[in-house]
């Protein structure tokens, strides 16, 4: 069964203060690891798609590293509106494209 | 720019009644996509659609649940006999012309079974 686990469960930053979410995977012939954005009440909204391991994408203040196990994004001087839950989710072999999400990390960024 | 939008923004209904949730996918995609996210918990695949027949489906998606894509813009859900464990929202999701494409998600339907 596909797996994605997401930690840490909530992170709270300063304003400035740069760090990482790590998102570990268990995807049976993994076709793509997708990252999305989160605000409440809200659909996920897409920000980077990793294809193969030792890629890295990149968006304003947030980058996405991918390897064989897990994939990590980078947040580089974060600012309030970075706010937000970020999901993680992968594509499977399966038929229909399923995406397989984490839990998420909810992200809060004081001013 | 393009975006999935979804009709109602919330549905409440009691249990046993059947609702319609109704999504517009991104015009030109061709793959169409249901999950829901019940409060606090992740966001669970449904079912994929595509060439107008399922492609996947999860153990969620029972006989309780149909999709139907009734014309060239319309993808709807529909949930023939509701029951209070499908209070969530539920997202529509399109992707373009790949199966490994990015899915596109919608606002969301907030549905409350009471």
């Amino acid at each position: 069964e596909d797996q994605v686990t997401q930690s840490p469960e909530a992170l709270r930053l300063q304003e400035g203060e740069s760090s990482s979410l790590n998102c570990s995977y268990t995807v049976s012939g993994l076709r793509g690891l997708f990252w999305y954005r989160q605000d409440p009440g809200k659909g996920p909204e897409f920000l980077f798609t990793l294809y193969s391991a030792g890629e890295e994408k990149e968006k304003e203040r947030l980058k996405a590293t991918l390897t064989k196990k897990e994939s990590f994004l980078h947040i580089t001087a974060p600012k309030p509106e970075d706010s937000a839950t970020y999901l993680c989710a992968g594509a499977g072999g399966g038929a229909g494209n399923m995406l397989t999400f984490g839990g998420g990390t909810r992200l809060m960024v004081k001013p | 720019e393009p975006e999935v939008t979804q009709t109602p923004s919330h549905q409440v209904t009691q249990m046993g009644q059947e609702v319609i949730l109704r999504c517009v996918p991104i015009s030109n995609h061709l793959y169409f996509y249901w999950y829901r996210q019940i409060l606090g918990q992740k966001v669970e695949f449904l079912v994929s659609f595509y060439n107008n027949e399922i492609s996947e489906k999860s153990e969620i998606f029972d006989d309780q649940f149909s999709v139907e894509r009734p014309d060239g813009s319309n993808f709807t859900l529909k949930i023939r006999s509701t029951k209070l464990e499908d209070s969530a929202m539920y997202f529509c999701a399109s992707g373009s012309g790949s199966r490994t494409d990015t899915q596109y998600f919608g606002p969301g339907t907030r549905l409350t079974v009471l």
